[in-house]
């Protein structure tokens, strides 16, 4: 079973640049997590997505940070502009949940963010 | 709004030992608790799921149990080894909308 897929691994940009990050979740997860995580701590989430519906973005900087998931599948991340604080790992997440059913999460490799 | 604490932030034992990795949560009404590992410059691994109802769950030399009423959940590794080297996160599902909030992690290192 393939697993989950990002892109790029590694990405330098100047700030108030912009970037975007793409991710191929497990094939027939329904929902797929954004988070990101700064050095030495844990991973914060961005968004939550169930099929290409958003079920929290609450933690989205949403001035600078998008992200859509068009028919159910894949995903991007935007952020336009980038600042130096945004320098993080990227991490995509998905799970088979349906609401009431716990499942494992399954995490891409992350892309590294490096803002100058 | 749940808050997760992992204690120690780091730990360094002798192979062949015996280890505890603690997890407290704020709020305890979870739908799971995942304990995950993360290996420099890669993403998280699942290690073990535990669902509300389960007190423990059991894979090879990992046992997690949980303790919901008290917030606590602790991951043991027995016969540790130096492959186990690495950061373990662990992460409760919570809220109306299940989201899975981490806390910063456990860096363990084992040494020959």
């Amino acid at each position: 079973e393939a697993g989950v897929a990002q892109s790029p691994r590694y990405k330098i940009i100047e700030k108030r640049q912009s970037v975007a990050f793409w991710c191929n979740p497990i094939s027939g997860h329904a929902t797929l997590y954004w988070y990101q995580q700064i050095l030495g701590q844990g991973p914060k989430l961005l968004i939550q997505f169930q099929n290409n519906g958003v079920v929290d973005d609450s933690q989205l900087p949403k001035d600078r940070f998008s992200a859509e998931r068009l028919k159910g599948v894949d995903s991007t991340l935007k952020i336009q502009p980038a600042k130096l604080e945004d320098s993080a790992v990227y991490l995509c997440a998905s799970s088979a949940l349906a609401r009431g059913i716990t499942e494992k999460l399954f995490f891409g490799s992350g892309t590294q963010l490096s803002v100058l | 709004k749940q808050e997760v604490t992992q204690i120690p932030a780091a730990l360094s034992v002798p192979e062949g030992e015996n280890l505890v990795l603690n997890c407290s949560f704020t709020d305890s009404a979870i739908y799971n608790l995942q304990w995950f590992r993360q290996d420099p410059g890669k993403g998280l691994t699942s290690l073990l799921l535990i669902q509300s109802s389960q007190r423990e769950q059991t894979s090879g030399r990992l046992n997690a149990s949980l303790d919901k009423s008290s917030g606590r959940s602790t991951l043991y590794i027995a016969a540790s080894q130096p492959g186990d080297s690495a950061t373990y996160l662990c992460a409760v599902e919570s809220g109306g909308s299940y989201i899975p909030t981490f806390g910063r992690g456990t860096s363990l290192i084992v040494h020959p």
